[in-house]
């Protein structure tokens, strides 16, 4: 069963404009989200997260929403650039003061067309 | 401190030999994890320590598969008898138990069984 879902394999973006990426959850007793970047041969890279608690949560040229109701979070990064092409995986977690291992989607992969 | 390490970065192994693999998280981190991941998946979740103790293992990992922590600090993930569904990329994640919360992943060990 796949608790965090991300249905776009890849998406294509002009460098400069804005990239969506988009994450669906089922499991509501999720309460922390993060977004993970990856090159190839590399490990994971933190990017953002957001607490349940919040709607919006913003660094730099990354923003994160989260629609709790819909169970969906985007990643929008604005301006694209073509550093940005990697694979991007959403992750969810439940805060339990112990185990907190992370249930990743499938990943997006992104690329920024320069 | 540069971050989480792991060794070695590739494996190549024939079916039924036993491989380890060693993590070395960021100094001050407490909590460990092991991940797997798979062509086309995001990382899926193996087992987890919080010092030295092993505090929980996914039903991912067989009885094949071991891990230990001594003295809270690296961390061996050890396979017996390979079997070639063990061929991906095994990921290792430190986090601190404090504010912080987020995990931050190492570059991986591609094992590849032939």
């Amino acid at each position: 069963d796949q608790q965090v879902k991300q249905n776009s394999p890849s998406l294509s973006v002009q460098e400069g404009r804005i990239s969506i990426l988009n994450c669906d959850y089922t499991n509501s007793m999720f309460d922390y989200f993060l977004w993970y970047k990856k090159y190839p041969a590399e490990g994971p890279t933190f990017l953002i997260s957001i607490s349940s608690i919040k709607d919006k949560n913003e660094d730099g040229r990354f923003t994160v929403f989260l629609n709790k109701s819909a169970k969906h979070l985007s990643l929008h990064i604005v301006p694209s650039q073509p550093g940005d092409s990697a694979v991007y995986f959403c992750a969810a977690r439940i805060s339990n003061f112990g185990n907190e291992k992370l249930t990743f989607g499938t990943g997006t992969r992104l690329t920024i067309i320069p | 401190d540069t971050g989480v390490s792991q060794d070695p970065r590739h494996k190549i192994t024939k079916r039924g030999q036993n491989v380890t693999f060693r993590c070395d998280p960021i100094s001050e981190h407490n909590r460990l994890y092991w991940y797997r991941q798979t062509l086309g998946q995001g990382p899926e979740f193996l087992t987890y320590f919080q010092n030295e103790a092993q505090l929980e293992k996914s039903r991912l990992l067989s009885d094949r598969f071991s891990a230990e922590r001594p003295k809270g600090s690296f961390s061996t993930l050890e396979i017996q008898r390979t079997e070639q569904g063990d061929s991906a990329m095994y990921l290792c994640a430190s986090s601190y138990s404090g504010d912080r919360l987020e995990q931050y992943f190492g570059p991986g060990t591609r094992l590849t069984v032939t």
